[in-house]
């Protein structure tokens, strides 16, 4: 299976602030690699396809990047609506799977 | 609007079994693929399996198999997923969602509890 490694597992910053996740793969992926957002209590919500692609109606703040073994996702100016925990997940091959996650916080 | 809607919360023995259904509407059910998730509280996200609509085709994560059996009905819009042989391990929040190429929609999530 393919390992997702994310980083970090915590972040903490202030409004307005630009934000980088990132998600390493244990092999390359081909760019097949998706971002979630997910608040407590809820379902993952999609924001980024195939390393780049913002899914519909998801603020343009949020963009990705990235090749190979290594991805980002990048929040422009972080929003206080932006609290919550981002999991990337690879969809290269069966099974698919996803990092352990980056719970991001307010500064 | 595209819409899953999974049933309410289960409480089960271990040893038992249950079924755990995504009611869909909004969309072409019969043509469509659902994949399966398994969610610790507090932990990652597990893909469990997918299901072709259209020919009640499978695919499952090797950890799932045994585990997990998906089917669908098609005249309901519905997709089930069974879980046997419930331990404490099982229990988990599962979610359902549309696979088009990836997951635009998911169900609201289900806690499944197993205890005796």
């Amino acid at each position: 299976d393919i390992q997702m490694t994310q980083s970090p597992s915590f972040l903490s910053a202030s409004v307005g602030e630009r934000v980088t996740l990132s998600c390493r793969a244990s092999q390359n992926i081909n760019k097949y690699l998706d971002w979630y957002q997910q608040k407590l209590g809820e379902a993952p919500k999609l924001l980024i396809y195939n390393t780049n692609n913002l899914h519909t109606g998801i603020p343009s703040r949020f963009s990705g990047s990235g090749s190979g073994t290594d991805y980002t996702l990048t929040i422009s100016s972080l929003q206080p609506e932006d609290v919550a925990t981002y999991f990337c997940l690879q969809r290269n091959s069966w099974p698919y799977t996803f990092g352990a996650g980056t719970k991001l916080e307010l500064k | 609007q595209v819409k899953l809607q999974q049933s309410g919360a289960e409480l089960v023995k271990p040893g038992a079994s249950v079924k755990l259904s995504c009611k869909t509407s909004g969309y072409t059910f019969s043509t469509s693929y659902m994949s399966w998730f398994k969610q610790i509280p507090g932990q990652s996200i597990e893909w469990i399996g997918m299901i072709y609509a259209g020919d009640g085709g499978t695919g499952y994560n090797q950890k799932f198999k045994g585990k997990a059996t998906l089917t669908v009905d098609t005249s309901s819009s519905t997709a089930y997923m069974d879980l046997s042989s419930l331990t404490t391990e099982d229990s988990a929040v599962y979610f359902c969602a549309r696979e088009q190429l990836y997951f635009d929609y998911w169900g609201q999530g289900v806690m499944v509890t197993v205890s005796s």
